[in-house]
């Protein structure tokens, strides 16, 4: 079925550091991915996306890497800041446009 | 530039009575989602438009639950009646129509049923 798991659902780092969150997913079928960061009382805003003709893309400070063989998805935040606390959720559309959502992984900063 | 827009934030009500979720799209944006977040879940879509028509309602729990979409600027959902069980953060969402595109948020109502 079609589903979307994330590996850690804690992730605490010290300021500077680099930070990797990852992703499962199940559906092979699945061509387009996105990272959502949500901050508490906000809705989920829009980090970075992929498609699946692609293995890597980056954005300011932030890289996603598609493993398609191994179905798999990280989010990497380089020179992480208190300002990345947040919840990270990735997500995969399904047919019909639909995304799914997963659990999330809490991102702790420690100054 | 403006995002998506929902209100209220904030809904406190005595179960039974109706609930009405508010969302104004981001302009341009012809995709408009409705989902429901709980702790116990995460996030669920309940409904999405595309072009003020409803898609995909497979997501709606109830029958207690309905959401319209009378223009391209402006989508309900309502809850009637309202039960405990219904207490979540709802969120609306809009996107370009086209495959691939990502969804933008609001921030969301913030629903407790007593």
């Amino acid at each position: 079925g079609e589903s979307v798991g994330l590996h850690l659902p804690t992730l605490s780092v010290q300021e500077g550091d680099n930070s990797i969150i990852n992703c499962a997913y199940s559906n092979s079928a699945s061509d387009y991915f996105i990272w959502y960061k949500q901050e508490s009382g906000k809705g989920p805003q829009f980090i970075i996306d992929i498609r699946s003709n692609m293995d890597k893309r980056q954005g300011q400070r932030v890289t996603v890497l598609l493993n398609k063989t191994v179905k798999h998805l990280s989010l990497q935040i380089a020179a992480t800041q208190p300002g990345d606390s947040a919840v990270y959720f990735c997500a995969e559309t399904a047919p019909g446009g639909k995304l799914i959502f997963g659990q999330g992984t809490e991102l702790s900063v420690k100054p | 530039d403006a995002g998506v827009i929902q209100s209220p934030r904030h809904e406190v009500t005595e179960m039974g009575q109706e609930v009405t979720l508010r969302c104004k799209p981001i302009s341009g944006h012809n995709s408009l989602f409705w989902y429901r977040q709980t702790m116990m879940r995460g996030l669920e879509l309940l409904i999405y438009f595309n072009n003020n028509v409803p898609i995909d309602d497979s997501g709606m729990p109830e029958d207690r639950f309905s959401a319209k979409m009378p223009n391209a600027s402006f989508s309900t959902l309502k809850i009637q009646p309202s039960e405990p069980r219904d207490s979540a953060v709802y969120f609306c969402a809009s996107s370009t129509t086209g495959t691939n595109q990502p969804q933008h948020f609001g921030d969301g109502t913030r629903l407790s049923i007593l």
